[in-house]
């Protein structure tokens, strides 16, 4: 699997949007861009995936460039709920229980 | 619908001792995946399991070790404690042959904590 470079951290005012940007400069062609949050002391919960085109559903839209070097992970409307880590991981579709997690972006959502 | 469901949520036990954690799949999954969290880090892949054998393994030692029975469900053992064996340790299931866009996503428990000292 691809490895991936996220920001150690950032803050965000809440209602604002959240752009978490990832890097993954090493991709190839068939794996796919996953992005999962984890709240504290919860275990990690899937929020979207994309392999070429931008993604949305009801908790987030997934930018990727056109190289698919790097992507954003984009929280429209950020709530105090929205502050966790959240990780940005590249990997085959299948196969997704050898995931390989980095340390990824603490994101603090302030009032 | 049940997620994946782990116990115990918390244990203590002392270097040296052994230790087995359980997980139960979500409903319908029959590959179970195992992490290790250690404050601060992100999940490192331990071992999956499927059709009850080891399918993959990740840079663990032999210590630690897994089982999956017949109803998909799972262990997770480690024998020998160390102290750097405190983590939290999670479960995920999957389902690689889903099909359509969730194909083979993962769904993970709460974590059982892990002292040792």
């Amino acid at each position: 699997d691809a490895k991936t470079t996220q920001p150690t951290s950032m803050d965000c005012a809440e209602g604002r949007a959240a752009n978490l940007p990832c890097n993954h400069s090493t991709i190839s062609g068939n794996e796919y861009v996953y992005w999962y949050r984890q709240i504290h002391s919860q275990g990690p919960q899937y929020i979207i995936h994309g392999l070429k085109n931008n993604e949305t559903n009801e908790m987030a839209s997934l930018i990727i460039t056109e190289d698919r070097k790097s992507s954003t992970l984009i929280l429209p409307h950020a709530t105090l709920r929205d502050t966790a880590v959240y990780y940005c991981i590249v990997r085959f579709n299948t196969n997704a229980g050898k995931s390989t997690f980095g340390d990824g972006t603490t994101l603090t959502v302030k009032p | 619908d049940a997620g994946v469901t782990q116990s115990p949520t918390h244990l203590i036990k002392t270097r040296g001792q052994q230790v087995t954690l359980r997980c139960s799949p979500k409903s319908g999954h029959d590959t179970v995946s195992w992490y290790q969290q250690a404050l601060g880090q992100g999940p490192q892949f331990i071992f999956q399991y499927y059709e009850e054998e080891e399918r993959q393994r990740g840079n663990f030692p032999d210590r630690f070790s897994g089982h999956q029975f017949p109803n998909y469900s799972s262990e997770l053992n480690v024998n020998a404690l160390l102290l750097g064996d405190s983590a939290l340790y999670l479960c995920a299931s999957s389902d690689p042959l889903a099909g359509g866009p969730l194909t083979g996503e993962l769904f993970f428990g709460e974590g059982s904590r892990l002292t040792v000292l």
